[in-house]
């Protein structure tokens, strides 16, 4: 069965630092992996999705993601956060065939002012 | 475009009463999913509709949970009696058919068993 783990619980940033969440995953074939987010009161937004092509990926609020294939891993960045970054963080995977996501344990981000 | 409402966004019930979430779908999604968040937990997929055929009902929990979508438009998902173990938040999600991949969630429902 397919698994996805996001190692950190909790991460603080400073607002303008740069922000890293990590995400592996556990599927025998390259599935579809995405990045939603869920700000405190709100339901999940998408940030990006990946299914094929160039591995490193443009999602909105600027955020980027990148595609490893070797580590299984599908990380997401950010170069410089604000104030408003401050939520839970989603990584997900859908096989392709499939219908159902998979999520991680989710990572909340504190940002210190 | 309007996004995938549910409603309520909070229900506090005692252990043994009847819930009844709703969901609506983005306008013309064919397919609509249940997911829920329990305390601590991931976030778990229950089913998945097909306009109003269940797809894949595998994520059920139990007999007590019982989701519908009459006329492939909104779904409901009934907790009858519910459990102490029901609370969590209760996601809802809908795809189109040319891009059934890509899943629109709404706010979700926060449930509370007491």
């Amino acid at each position: 069965a397919q698994s996805v783990t996001q190692p950190d619980i909790h991460i603080t940033v400073s607002e303008g630092a740069s922000l890293e969440l990590r995400c592996n995953y556990s599927y025998g074939a390259t599935p579809y992996l995405f990045w939603y987010v869920q700000s405190p009161g709100q339901g999940l937004q998408l940030l990006l999705k990946y299914f094929s092509g160039d591995t490193l990926v443009q999602g909105i609020k600027g955020f980027e993601a990148e595609f490893k294939r070797s580590q299984s891993s599908f990380n997401l960045r950010k170069p410089s956060v604000h104030w408003s970054d401050a939520a839970e963080y989603f990584c997900a995977v859908l096989e392709a065939a499939g219908n159902k996501l998979t999520f991680g344990g989710g990572t909340r981000v504190l940002v210190k002012p | 475009e309007a996004g995938v409402t549910q409603f309520p966004s909070h229900s506090v019930i005692e252990k043994g009463q009847t819930v009844t979430l709703r969901c609506d779908p983005i306008s013309g999604h064919d397919n609509l999913y249940w997911y829920r968040r329990v305390m601590g937990k991931e976030i778990k997929f229950l089913l998945h509709f097909v306009k109003e055929s269940k797809q894949d009902e595998s994520g059920m929990p139990n007999n007590r949970f019982l989701a519908e979508r009459t006329g492939g438009t909104y779904s409901t998902l009934k907790v009858q009696p519910a459990e102490l173990e029901d609370s969590g938040v209760y996601f809802c999600a809908s795809s189109p058919r040319m891009d059934r991949v890509t899943q629109y969630f709404g706010p979700g429902t926060r449930l509370l068993v007491l």
